[in-house]
């Protein structure tokens, strides 16, 4: 398996309910990012936690990070129609700059 | 401030021409990452360059791939006759420094023929 792998692979949930997208990596990392995009679509940067982080807001979104486990989750509150995207989370290893990609959350909120 | 452009945004290319995608960093950014992402999969890593300085190429094909960023102009990554499994969506990242967040492109869309 590779470095950043999120789980569930597709959610399919209802507009207003919330939706938990989780991530885990396997080596030590200088900071992790979540990422999301549209069918077709270039990315679009959401949020970006670094190692010495445990938790950020932004918005409806919450992302948390636990080092000890090498996970992290992306908690989109209250979702809406126009959420619907693939989510993707990188990690930044220290090792190096480049980022390392999971192979995404496919998220469809239901109207 | 302009985000970071490529093109062109589709590039349509027979078996063994060459294609040359094109990247602008956003203002005052000298780091840029080159990724490839195949049809339902995430992006992986090829390259990254600083001006005029390749810091890393170990995601790149060693053969027919090649990417510059020269002190004037985009950054540009070539493949040198192209073949089918090259189709896929090659996107363009910046970043003002080391280990800071990366910004992307839109992206350019590459079809082998």
């Amino acid at each position: 398996s590779q470095q950043g792998e999120e789980d569930p692979q597709a959610l399919s949930i209802q507009e207003g309910e919330n939706a938990t997208m989780n991530c885990s990596y396997k080596t030590s990392i200088n900071n992790l990012q979540w990422y999301r995009q549209n069918s077709g679509r270039g990315l679009v940067h959401l949020i970006l936690i670094r190692s010495n982080e445990r938790e950020k807001h932004s918005g409806r979104l919450r992302v948390t990070l636990d080092t000890s486990k090498k996970s992290s989750s992306l908690l989109i509150t209250a979702s809406r129609a126009a959420d619907t995207a693939s989510y993707f989370c990188a990690t930044d290893q220290t090792s190096g700059s480049r980022l390392t990609f999971g192979e995404g959350t496919q998220l469809t909120v239901n109207p | 401030n302009a985000g970071v452009m490529q093109n062109p945004r589709h590039l349509v290319r027979r078996r063994g021409q060459e294609a040359r995608l094109r990247c602008s960093p956003m203002k005052g950014h000298s780091h840029v990452y080159w990724y490839r992402q195949l049809p339902e999969e995430g992006l992986k890593f090829m390259v990254y360059l600083q001006k005029e300085n390749i810091i890393d190429e170990s995601g790149m094909p060693k053969e027919r791939f090649s990417a510059e960023f020269p002190k004037e102009g985009p950054s540009i990554l070539r493949i040198q006759q192209v073949v089918r499994g090259d189709s896929a969506a090659y996107f363009c990242a910046s970043s003002p420094t080391f280990g800071e967040t990366q910004y992307f492109g839109p992206g350019t869309r590459l079809l082998v023929l």
